[in-house]
């Protein structure tokens, strides 16, 4: 099966932690995007890829990290600096103007 | 600006009947439009989407059409069924860039 795969499904970050959201595609896309979404708001960019080894900050980069060893991976990192992490996170590869998401991970506050 | 204005934010609608959903836009540059569907715990999908030289495009009940000198574009969904309801998302891009710029959601919800 071709596609976007997210993991976890939900996640719980205690104070203080790092937790890593895991972001794999077998489409053999270069781009690859990492967007939060808040309940009842629109979809808004934290990190994208163009590249291998590449990767430039969105509109609401910090408190976040990336990286991209991979063709296939693009994990996103939420760390302690992001103070209000609650939020379901979108991964999604890029084929032309055509953006193919994951199933999302939600993350919550203990 | 970079915005894109989305209503209306939720609509709710008869079983056969239809729904339109319009965003607009500032950014002259901007060339496809497309929009996406997202059902409740799952990430958006594409389900139809429409370039800057096309006024109109259809795919079965759904339809888009775009007027470039308003700057607006509409997601138009004829004969509502129930497993229509969800939220949708309209995005616009811009020339050659990489970047997506998604409208705030409406949330549809057709009634049996």
């Amino acid at each position: 099966d071709g596609g976007i795969t997210q993991s976890p499904k939900y996640l719980f970050r205690k104070e203080g932690q790092n937790v890593t959201l895991s972001c794999e595609q077998n489409l053999n896309h270069d781009a690859m995007y990492w967007y939060r979404q808040d309940p009842g708001q629109g979809l808004r960019l934290i990190y994208y890829s163009q590249i291998v080894n590449d990767f430039q900050k969105g509109d609401i980069a910090e408190g976040y990290s990336v990286s991209r060893e991979k063709k296939e991976s693009f994990p996103l990192t939420v760390t302690s600096a992001q103070k209000n992490p609650t939020a379901f996170y979108l991964c999604a590869s890029r084929e032309g103007g055509k953006l193919f998401f994951g199933s999302g991970t939600q993350l919550s506050v203990l | 600006g970079e915005n894109v204005e989305q209503h209306p934010s939720t609509l709710s609608v008869q079983e056969g009947d239809s729904a339109v959903i319009k965003c607009t836009y500032s950014d002259s540059a901007s060339n496809y439009f497309p929009w996406y569907k997202q059902e409740l715990g799952k990430g958006p999908q594409l389900i139809i989407d429409i370039r800057s030289n096309v006024g109109e495009k259809k795919d079965q009940r759904i339809a888009v059409t775009l007027n470039k000198t308003a700057k607006h574009f509409s997601l138009h969904i004829t004969e509502t069924q129930p497993e229509d309801s969800a939220v949708y998302f309209c995005a616009r891009i811009a020339g050659s860039s990489y970047k997506l710029i998604f409208g705030s959601g409406t949330r549809l919800l057709v009634r049996p």
